[in-house]
């Protein structure tokens, strides 16, 4: 069964860049997409954007201008850095297996790892 | 993008209680829905999948079912580990959206 565990900083100042890191144990980084998603203190759930092993990309539209993710195979990690932030981008962020980008579902979170945007 | 809305938005119930909880996308999704579960403080749990199918590990009291925008997740005898708020998630055309959360109260 596949683990993943977030870590990155958990503040971080306005108009600068959050990075993020998830890493993967259990299972081949090959054998599926990953994704990060958010949900803001008390809100839904937003996809961010999801990575294959081989570094296609797909990314929500409404981020996408901000945001970058990355895979390093060797290290079984996937990274997300979203620039720019502002207080809205305070969230718990999480990173998610799935098998596909479309028609799958993601079956392995990682437990979360709390964001926020402040001075 | 395509928009998933939920109802109730909260909803309070009995242990042993059926419980339904509904889920309208803004387009046809065919099948192509999902159902979590998320308790306070944690991620969301998978419980269903392709609009009908239960994830390895649910219990049998959840389930799922509908096509094309209309979709419904039941529980059949609540029980008081099932106390949280539910998502439905639509896979069908990306990026994946969520509905907004049902929170499933104790009465």
């Amino acid at each position: 069964q596949v683990q993943l565990q977030e870590s990155g900083p958990g503040l971080v100042k306005p108009s600068e860049t959050l990075s993020l890191t998830c890493t993967v144990s259990g299972d081949s980084i090959s054998s599926y997409y990953w994704s990060w998603i958010r949900q803001p203190p008390g809100k839904g759930l937003e996809w961010i954007g999801s990575i294959y092993y081989s570094g296609s990309t797909n990314y929500n539209p409404s981020l996408k201008s901000r945001v970058t993710i990355s895979v390093d195979t060797s290290k079984s990690q996937i990274s997300l850095k979203l620039r720019s932030v502002t207080a809205a981008d305070t969230a718990v962020y999480y990173c998610a297996s799935s098998l596909a980008v479309a028609g799958s579902y993601f079956d392995c979170w990682g437990q979360g790892t709390q964001v926020t945007v402040s001075s | 993008d395509i928009q998933m809305t939920q109802s109730p938005s909260s909803l309070s119930a009995s242990v042993g209680d059926r419980v339904t909880i509904t889920c309208r996308a803004s387009q046809s999704i065919s099948s192509y829905l999902n159902w979590y579960q998320q308790k306070p403080g944690k991620a969301p749990k998978l419980l269903i999948y392709a609009a009908s199918s239960l994830q390895s590990g649910v219990p049998s009291r959840f389930s799922g079912s509908g096509s094309g925008t209309d979709f419904t997740l039941t529980i059949s005898s609540l029980q008081r580990e099932d106390f949280a708020t539910y998502y439905c998630q639509q896979s069908y055309s990306p990026p994946p959206t969520f509905g907004q959360g049902t929170k499933l109260e104790i009465k």
